[in-house]
């Protein structure tokens, strides 16, 4: 089975730290994603990786940067907390998108930030 | 703009209820869907991914289809259980790779 880690369940820091989110896959997987899941907003792409060193825009990247310097880690760093950046957020991978056949989508349990 | 609408927002049955979950996309253009199980405070969970030359998938209880054409998918649970109290998502995927997300429905499953 998949493996997505995400190294911390629950954290809390202060308006203006630099944070640091860690999510590892074990299978080799090319492309990885991170979103946040908001209530009333759903879950929003905020970046995606296609491979090592490759790195996309998703639908709200303001306020958040990306590292990917292995294939199976991919880092989300909010550069300067704010309170508007409390949420959950969730990794996850997959194989590379293949046209019409494609692998399933898999997911970090989810690290809940909260900024104060 | 891709939108996906998930129908009812919040549904509560008795266990052993046989259930529909809808899912519905206002581009027919899309290549897969696939279905989530979320528990609170969890991750998605992947449950069926319906490839774009299929109709339906089906996994143990659950049974998903998929009708591109009116843009509308359905997750269909049978003999439902209070271990099914869950949100349920469904996601579409777009000929760009992109996925696109529902807000969910809540499951409860009443013993």
């Amino acid at each position: 089975d998949v493996k997505v880690t995400q190294s911390s369940r629950y954290l809390v820091k202060r308006t203006g730290e630099k944070v640091f989110l860690e999510c590892v896959q074990d299978m080799d997987h090319e492309n990885m994603f991170w979103y946040r899941q908001d209530p009333g907003l759903g879950l929003r792409l905020i970046y995606f990786s296609y491979d090592v060193k490759m790195k996309e825009k998703g639908d709200i990247p303001e306020g958040y940067s990306v590292s990917r310097e292995k294939k199976e880690r991919f880092s989300l760093i909010l550069e300067s907390a704010s309170t508007n950046q409390t949420s959950m957020y969730l990794c996850a991978s997959r194989i590379p998108f293949s046209g019409s056949y494609n692998s399933p989508l898999h997911f970090g349990n989810g690290t809940r930030l909260t900024v104060t | 703009k891709q939108e996906v609408t998930q129908i009812p927002a919040a549904l509560s049955v008795p266990e052993g209820e046989n259930l529909v979950l809808n899912c519905s996309f206002t581009d027919s253009a899309i290549y897969n869907l696939q279905w989530f199980r979320q528990d609170p405070g969890k991750g998605l969970t992947s449950l069926l991914l319906i490839q774009s030359s299929q109709r339906e998938q089906t996994s143990g209880r659950l049974n998903a289809s998929l009708d591109k054409s009116s843009g509308r998918s359905t997750l269909y649970i049978a003999a439902s259980q209070p271990g099914d109290s869950a949100t349920y998502l469904c996601a579409v995927i777009k000929p760009s790779g992109d996925m696109r997300f529902g807000a969910g429905t809540r499951l409860t499953v009443k013993p």
